[in-house]
């Protein structure tokens, strides 16, 4: 079966420049949502969308920006990246029926980012 | 504000041990539990959830979870625990918000 798609797997980057990560959900799944898992650390939601609107913001920072597309993918735009944004990003999807209703999210695999 | 509690962060039991792994969340409105496995290296995987209805809830690889509203505790168990079973689980609470724990390592040794 398909599954959750990122890309890329891995990302390494510098300090001050920016990085976009994409998530591409299963098919037919209309809401995506994106996570951070530092080292050690559980993952952290950041942000989701339903419908190619935002629906639920979370831990994300100013600096960070996501949108939904057309055919439902989603991109995680990061600028002017610090150390502490080195963690794996995680993007899942689901099919739901409104703001506020988590159904089951499928996990992709994620993107390790290395900002060194 | 809304919270998650998962009472080890590291368990460590022999093949056919019994597992249960707390979860304990705060918040007083209607929830929709999960737990999340992820096993090394790889991405997080549903092991099962509860939406509404019978509160024990059955799983994938033959974990079971029991919602105890009244505690507000949703511990994942399962009566005999394979190496393959090495993992850190997640809980994960949706009430005003999604919400993960902090997981718990597990590690069974053969």
């Amino acid at each position: 079966a398909a599954g959750v798609i990122q890309s890329p797997r891995h990302l390494i980057k510098e300090k001050r420049e920016t990085a976009t990560l994409k998530c591409y959900p299963i098919p037919r799944h209309d809401t995506v949502y994106w996570y951070q898992q530092g080292p050690g650390q559980d993952p952290q939601f950041l942000i989701s969308f339903y419908e190619k609107m935002q629906s639920d913001k979370g831990s994300i920072p100013d600096r960070f920006s996501a949108q939904q597309f057309s055919d439902y993918h989603s991109e995680l735009n990061m600028s002017s990246l610090e150390l502490g944004d080195s963690a794996l990003y995680f993007c899942a999807s689901s099919t739901r029926g409104g703001r506020g209703d988590f159904y089951e999210q499928y996990f992709g695999p994620g993107t390790r980012l290395t900002v060194t | 504000a809304q919270s998650v509690s998962q009472h080890n962060h590291h368990v460590i039991l022999s093949e056919a041990a019994s597992l249960e792994l707390g979860c304990n969340y705060s918040y007083g409105g209607t929830v929709n539990l999960f737990w999340y496995v992820q096993y090394p290296g790889q991405h997080l995987q549903l092991l099962l959830k509860y939406f509404s209805g019978d509160p024990l809830v059955k799983g994938i690889k033959g974990f079971e979870a029991e919602f105890i509203k009244s505690k507000f505790s949703f511990n994942l168990r399962k009566p005999s625990v394979q190496w393959s079973d090495t993992a850190e689980y997640f809980c994960a609470v949706y009430g005003q918000n999604f919400v993960f724990g902090p997981g718990t390592r597990l590690s069974v040794l053969p």
